[in-house]
């Protein structure tokens, strides 16, 4: 089962960013925090993870809180393309060799 | 990142038969995943499938109804076998980062299956 828990669904502006929040209370200390998402038809696609530091990259920013039981996905100016289902995963490697177990994801919807 | 391709992408096919769904990488990888996604649903792991060794199932998956072959490592093929109208899905290999620098995974596009 998934180790996560996030919103169903949400909305956001064109232009605005797009704060996506996860919930992984019972995380390990050696379990890091990914986020992929899915944009209809395709296959899932990598956007960011961490261990405990925030990390950024050309698509997003992850902040992670100190106790990393929750973290938030952060898409600082979302365009239409980014409507798509984001999944937030915990997993116990960095190795792209592991699993990856899906919950329901956010559904965002970016309006114009 | 690793191109992925998959064949057919999509089908229909009548209850009974079986469908083979191949998956196609670029670059050589140790390991491949099959997934499958039921309508409205997130994504199941299906099983793991490493080259020259049996496929790992997940609880609830079996080979008799999902056989597995990885030939070499840029290859690999999903047979749904004696197919029912709960089969229908999409079904999606992906594969660990070849060049082991990142921690992602790819994904194939999909191939989505209907079964009447």
């Amino acid at each position: 089962d998934a180790k996560t828990t996030q919103p169903p669904s949400m909305d956001c502006a064109e232009g605005r960013a797009a704060n996506l929040p996860c919930n992984h209370s019972t995380i390990s200390g050696n379990e890091y925090v990914y986020w992929y998402r899915q944009i209809h038809s395709q296959g899932p696609q990598y956007i960011i993870h961490g261990l405990k530091n925030n990390e950024t990259n050309e698509m997003a920013s992850l902040i992670i809180t100190e106790d990393r039981k929750s973290s938030t996905l952060i898409l600082p100016h979302a365009t239409l393309r980014d409507t798509a289902v984001y999944y937030c995963i915990v997993r116990p490697s960095q190795g792209g060799s592991e699993k990856l177990v899906f919950g329901k994801g956010t559904k965002l919807t970016v309006n114009p | 990142s690793a191109v992925i391709s998959q064949k057919p992408s999509r089908d229909i096919c009548q209850r009974g038969t079986s469908l083979t769904i191949q998956c196609q990488v670029d670059s050589q990888v140790t390991m491949m995943f099959w997934y499958r996604q039921q309508p409205g649903q997130s994504l199941t792991l299906i099983a793991t499938a490493n080259q020259g060794s049996e496929a790992t199932y997940e609880s609830g998956f079996v080979i008799d109804k999902f056989p597995i072959s990885r030939p070499n490592l840029t290859f690999s093929t999903l047979t749904v076998s004696n197919m029912s109208p709960e089969d229908s899905s999409i079904y999606l290999c992906s594969v660990e980062d070849p060049w082991g620098t990142g921690s992602e995974q790819y994904f194939g596009p999909g191939t989505r299956l209907t079964v009447t």
